[in-house]
């Protein structure tokens, strides 16, 4: 299994441009999510799936889209990218059938830059 | 309200020494978990451990140690014997049942020198 993956592993955007951050995995999770980790803050909760055609709204929602068309592949989408952006991404998945409290599997993370 | 508090920011020592990261959270769940994270300088987030709130024992993993108390609303974190292999930032979490969202404290990053 190569767990949970990511793509690009380091962009460069301009302000108001678009891109889709790319995450799968192949461990059948039904849960998945997306963070961003900025320096002092954390990780914050962007958008999670409990499953595919299933999205919610984490702590930080604003200026990104997700959908989740199947169980591997959890896309998140910049429509028009702002220099608060600039930030490290990080998809995680968790195993299909927990009740909560399971341990979150991380991908190796994007790290954005928004000029 | 539920939070994670990792009130030190950053921690150098001096390799071989002993160093505590503490962890404190604030729930009025009596089933949660909590768990810590190492991010080395390479970026990925690394699982160290997972903790329910009704297993209160110790727990001990080589040069690794966590020292859970329900009564202070604590998890800390002890790397015995410190290695430059060490330094990396530590983060702590928080997790329920019913939910699949993690609450993160906001790191600690530990400097071990050589």
């Amino acid at each position: 299994n190569a767990g949970v993956t990511q793509t690009p592993k380091f962009q460069v955007l301009k302000t108001g441009q678009s891109m889709t951050l790319q995450c799968a995995q192949d461990m059948n999770h039904e849960y998945m999510s997306w963070y961003r980790q900025d320096p002092g803050m954390g990780l914050r909760l962007i958008h999670y799936s409990v499953g595919a055609g299933i999205t919610d709204q984490g702590e930080v929602p604003n200026g990104y889209n997700v959908s989740r068309s199947t169980t591997e592949d959890f896309p998140l989408r910049l429509l028009s990218a702002a220099p608060s952006q600039t930030s490290v991404y990080f998809c995680a998945s968790i195993p299909r059938g927990g009740t909560g409290g399971e341990t979150q599997y991380f991908g190796p993370g994007t790290r954005l830059l928004v000029l | 309200a539920q939070k994670v508090t990792q009130a030190q920011t950053e921690i150098s020592v001096v390799e071989k020494e002993d160093v505590t990261l503490d962890c404190v959270y604030e729930t009025r769940d009596t089933t949660y978990y909590l768990f810590w994270y190492k991010q080395p300088p390479s970026g990925e987030l690394v699982f160290l451990i997972r903790r329910n709130s009704f297993d209160e024992q110790n727990e001990i993993s080589g040069r690794y140690s966590w020292n859970f108390q329900k009564s202070t609303s604590s998890f800390n974190f002890t790397i015995t014997a410190s290695q430059v292999v060490d330094s990396a930032v530590y983060f702590c979490a928080l997790s329920y049942p019913g939910t699949y969202k993690y609450i993160f404290g906001t790191g600690t990053r530990l400097k071990v020198l050589a």
